[in-house]
């Protein structure tokens, strides 16, 4: 099972809106409603952000949002803030191998 | 509040062993699936093993499956990780996860504890 395809990096400034992108496959993102997004800052655990394609665990701001189309799905972060600064890991359920990451894709605020 | 805690990492050879455990508080452990995942120095999460809450079932990543044994011990709340045969690429930072039965997603996740397989 490969891992999905995130891009390396992203940026943007404080109060813009940036989008991650996870590429995978008809066997898991494009199969299954079950996209997740993690957020880890350096050294630390990966925080739950998104389940469900687009659902928000309580106490994630609004700003952080989930979509899904066909293979794809994305993360959007609107109204950047300087501590929204970590990388982003994006995960999907995939039936018999049972769960696929992407490589993680850093985040930078200028 | 949900907390997990590792323990158990450290250095090992080559062909070496080593047991991770994992210390869960604050839900009901032996309703749910407990999952371990890694995260190679620079690079992005791997699923790796997954037990239901009973012990009944457990999958393997291809990678490690036939070293490494997960179980659990529900009356002391701690899931296992018993890794055998270890190779250079199993060097990582190895977390606990969570997820509710019949939900597809990790919600609580531990802090890490590090194995590095080195001679």
């Amino acid at each position: 099972q490969s891992a999905l395809t995130q891009p390396r990096s992203v940026s943007g400034s404080p109060g813009q809106s940036v989008t991650i992108s996870c590429t995978g496959t008809s066997s898991d993102v494009g199969k299954y409603n079950y996209v997740s997004w993690y957020q880890q800052h350096p050294g630390k655990a990966p925080k739950l952000m998104i389940y469900d394609v687009s659902e928000r665990p309580s106490g994630v701001p609004a700003r952080f949002s989930g979509s899904k189309s066909g293979n794809t799905a994305s993360l959007t972060i609107s109204g950047l803030q300087a501590e929204d600064e970590a990388d982003y890991h994006c995960c999907s359920y995939a039936g018999s191998y049972p769960w696929v990451f992407g490589g993680g894709t850093k985040l930078t605020v200028l | 509040e949900a907390q997990l805690v590792e323990s158990g990492g450290g250095l090992a050879q080559p062909g070496g062993s080593l047991r991770l455990s994992c210390a869960a508080s604050g839900f009901t452990f032996s309703s749910d699936w407990m999952f371990w995942v890694r995260q190679a120095p620079g690079k992005g999460l791997v699923w790796v093993s997954r037990i239901n809450g009973d012990g009944s079932r457990t999958t393997y990543a291809d990678s490690v499956k036939g070293r490494f044994t997960i179980s659990r011990d529900n009356a002391k709340s701690t899931l296992y990780l018993q890794m055998n045969s270890l190779r250079a690429e199993d060097t990582a930072v190895y977390y606990c996860t969570h997820t509710v039965t019949d939900h597809y997603y990790f919600d609580y996740w531990g802090q890490g504890t590090l194995v590095t397989v080195s001679s």
